[in-house]
């Protein structure tokens, strides 16, 4: 049973667009929402993370936006760069023992 | 600092040899993690430890057994390799109340034929 859906599995957008991610959850005991990112022959590393408190939170161009009563909770990426192409992962968590990651995807920046 | 460092990186077994993959870390982190990684499928949690002598299972434990005798590190051990365990295998340690980042290894990539 998958604990985190994740979708779309790939995505393609233009220089300058916007990347946006959707995962959702069922267990309403996940506390802590990160998504990582991982690029090529590499190990995924934390890009943004969030708490079920609050809705929203920002850093730089990556922004979390987490909807507490429909479990679900998106990554969206603002003028996104050919930099950004990589495999993204969501994943959630309760009291940080396990985390559990969604299925990824795989973004691609067309410059 | 090198953080999480695994060995082998890629490595052929043939169905029935056994391996162990090795993972270290030198971050002091209490908490470490096996996961791997299949296409379209995600990071399914093998086991984990939440410090030295103690482990639990995942997601996905059978096939494999672990230890953890030091806090610095964690081998996953393959006992009779399965082609169904041919996978990219990711160590990964986190610090309790170290913001609760959890670092992964580059990983090691296993086929078994």
């Amino acid at each position: 049973q998958q604990q985190v859906k994740q979708s779309p599995q790939s995505l393609i957008v233009q220089k300058g667009g916007i990347s946006i991610i959707n995962c959702a959850y069922e267990n309403t005991a996940f506390d802590y929402f990160p998504w990582y990112q991982q690029f090529p022959g590499k190990g995924p590393a934390l890009l943004i993370a969030i708490r079920p408190d609050v809705s929203e939170k920002k850093e730089g161009r990556f922004t979390i936006s987490f909807n507490k009563s429909a479990k679900q909770f998106s990554l969206h990426i603002m003028d996104s760069q050919p930099g950004d192409s990589a495999t993204y992962f969501c994943a959630a968590s309760n009291n940080f023992n396990k985390f559990y990651f969604g299925s990824g995807t795989k973004l691609n920046v067309k410059p | 600092n090198a953080g999480v460092t695994q060995t082998p990186k890629f490595r052929i077994l043939k169905i029935g040899q056994s391996m162990t993959l090795q993972c270290t870390q030198d971050m002091n982190h209490n908490y470490m993690y096996w996961y791997r990684q299949d296409p379209g499928m995600g990071l399914k949690l093998i086991y984990y430890s939440v410090g030295a002598g103690i482990t639990d299972k995942g997601e996905v434990p059978n096939g494999y057994n672990v230890s953890r005798s030091t806090t610095e590190d964690f081998p996953l051990r393959l006992e009779l390799a399965a082609p169904s365990q041919t996978s990219v295998y990711f160590c990964a340690s986190r610090l309790t109340g170290g913001g609760n980042t959890i670092y992964f290894g580059e990983g090691s990539w296993l086929t078994v034929v």
